[in-house]
C-alpha cells in the first residue's frame, strides 16, 4: 500500500537554527497537510496545501514557518529560527480527497 | 481553538472485552474521523463518518455520527492485545471549510492479555 514518507526520522538542531523537515506525499494525492504532537498532547494542525498555495493555516504557523512543493514529490516544512518549544513530532499527511488523510510516521524534532 | 472533547482519557480493559469511546464538541462537525496512533507512529485512519446518523463497521470497530452532528462514538467488539493505542476523533469544523482539521486529546487503550 502506498505510504506518505517522512525524513529524517529524528533531527536535533540548535535554538535559532534553521531546519527542513520533508515529505513525499502519496503520489497521486493533491491535498497535503503538516500537524504537531508534542509529546502526549493531541495532534494540531499547522498547514494545508493545495495546488501550489496554502489553503489554511493555524495560529501555530507563524512568520517562523514555511511550506513548498519544489519539485513533483516532495512537500517541505522550514521553520526559520527554532525555539525550545518547537520541539514536537511533525506529521505530514495526504489525501486524495480532502478528508482520507494519511499520515507518515512523523519526525521527531528536538530543540537543544 | 476549537476543543473536541474525548472520553474516557484512558481505559484499562481485559483481552476480550468491548469497548466504547466517545468524543463531544459544543461545534457542530459534518465529519467525523477515527484514528488510532501507535507509539512512535502517525495516526492511521480506522472509520470516517460523513453524514449524521450514519453508523459504519470496519471489522470489529463500528463508529457513529451523532444526529445532533456534535458527537460521535466509536465501538470496538471483542479486543484483542494489539488495539492497544491512542483513539483519536477529528474532522473539519464548519459546513465548507474542509482545510483545517482538529484533533481530539485521545483515548488510551491498554488492553491486558
Amino acid at each position: 500500500e502506498p505510504e506518505v514518507t517522512q525524513t529524517p526520522s529524528h533531527q536535533v538542531t540548535q535554538m535559532g537554527q534553521e531546519v527542513i523537515l520533508r515529505c513525499v506525499p502519496i503520489s497521486n494525492h493533491l491535498y497535503f497537510y503538516w500537524y504537531r504532537q508534542i509529546l502526549g498532547q493531541k495532534v494540531e494542525f499547522l498547514v494545508s496545501f493545495y495546488n501550489n498555495e496554502i489553503s489554511e493555516k493555524s495560529e501555530i504557523f507563524d512568520d517562523q514557518f514555511s511550506v513548498e512543493r519544489p519539485d513533483g514529490s516532495n512537500f517541505t516544512l522550514k521553520i526559520r529560527s527554532t525555539k525550545l518549544e518547537d520541539s514536537a513530532m511533525y506529521f505530514c499527511a495526504s489525501s486524495d480527497r480532502v478528508l482520507a488523510q494519511h499520515f507518515g510516521d512523523g519526525t521527531r524534532l528536538s530543540i537543544l | 481553538g476549537q476543543q473536541l472533547n474525548q472520553s474516557p482519557q484512558s481505559m484499562f480493559i481485559q483481552e476480550g472485552e468491548d469497548v466504547s469511546m466517545n468524543c463531544t464538541s459544543s461545534s457542530i462537525f459534518n465529519t467525523w474521523l477515527w484514528y488510532k496512533q501507535d507509539p512512535g507512529e502517525g495516526p492511521v485512519l480506522l472509520i470516517a463518518l460523513y453524514k449524521a446518523g450514519e453508523l459504519t463497521s470496519n471489522g470489529r470497530l463500528t463508529a457513529q455520527f451523532g444526529i445532533t452532528r456534535k458527537d460521535s462514538f466509536l465501538n470496538i467488539s471483542a479486543s484483542i492485545p494489539s488495539d492497544v493505542g491512542i483513539y483519536f476523533c477529528a474532522g473539519p469544523l464548519g459546513e465548507y471549510n474542509f482545510n483545517k482539521f482538529y484533533f481530539g486529546s485521545g483515548t488510551k487503550l491498554n488492553v491486558k492479555p
